[in-house]
């Protein structure tokens, strides 16, 4: 039943050691998000896609990148993680963008940085 | 920026004991959604509230969207354990391409038996 995947659940990565997380849903759904959730702070939106089309949000570090190959894999990659990049990474996605859309959250990733 | 402040941060109750948690903005916002969040998962979506002062109920659970559209409030009635978690509210703009959603930073209940 599960409708939105992300692997791994827990990552630890090295200082400057690249590193992907994977988001994939079987709800076909058009739109996919990327968020980061520091503790005890909102969910923050890195970027999303509407279909192949990639939105970067204007305050997303250069340091993380997306790729959506198909409808229903997208990645996160973070190309030299540094100590304030361990947070949770929440992947979304929602059927459109109407105002009334519901996202649906996947289980996240906690990237822990040493 | 549009900014979404919740109200408390952090909220510790009895079971049974009543509640009610805030979201407040500055902003107008075309439609408002709560979600729950349990540790080591991501947020579940409880309900979207579109008009002015709509009211919602699920259960236990009673929601309100402002007349003005900036505000919000969910109401717990007689909390219980399962209850405990983090409470988000979002709040969507119609004018953005994709109505973007702003989070809250959440309340954190813990409700004890």
């Amino acid at each position: 039943d599960a409708m939105v995947i992300q692997n791994p659940r827990y990552q630890v990565t090295q200082f400057g050691k690249p590193v992907t997380l994977s988001c994939s849903q079987t709800l076909n759904h058009n739109v996919m998000y990327w968020y980061q959730q520091k503790s005890s702070q909102a969910p923050k939106l890195l970027f999303h896609y509407y279909d192949k089309d990639f939105n970067n949000e204007a305050d997303t570090p250069d340091n993380f990148q997306s790729r959506r190959p198909n409808t229903s894999f997208c990645f996160l990659d973070i190309r030299s993680p540094g100590l304030g990049d361990a947070a949770m990474y929440l992947c979304a996605t929602s059927r459109g963008g109407g105002f009334q859309e519901t996202q649906y959250f996947g289980p996240g990733t906690r990237l822990l940085v040493l | 920026t549009q900014l979404l402040e919740q109200s408390p941060q952090f909220l510790s109750i009895q079971e049974g004991e009543n509640l009610t948690v805030y979201c407040n903005s500055s902003s107008v916002f075309s439609s408002l959604q709560w979600y729950r969040q349990e540790p080591g998962e991501g947020p579940v979506l409880l309900v979207t509230v579109v008009t002015g002062g709509e009211v919602k109920k699920l259960k236990r659970l009673t929601f309100q969207f402002g007349d003005a559209r900036k505000d919000s409030s969910l109401h717990i009635t007689a909390a219980q354990p399962g209850d405990t978690g983090l409470y988000l509210c979002a709040g969507r703009d119609r004018g953005s391409t994709l109505g973007r959603l702003y989070f809250g930073r959440g309340t954190q209940l813990t409700v004890w038996p």
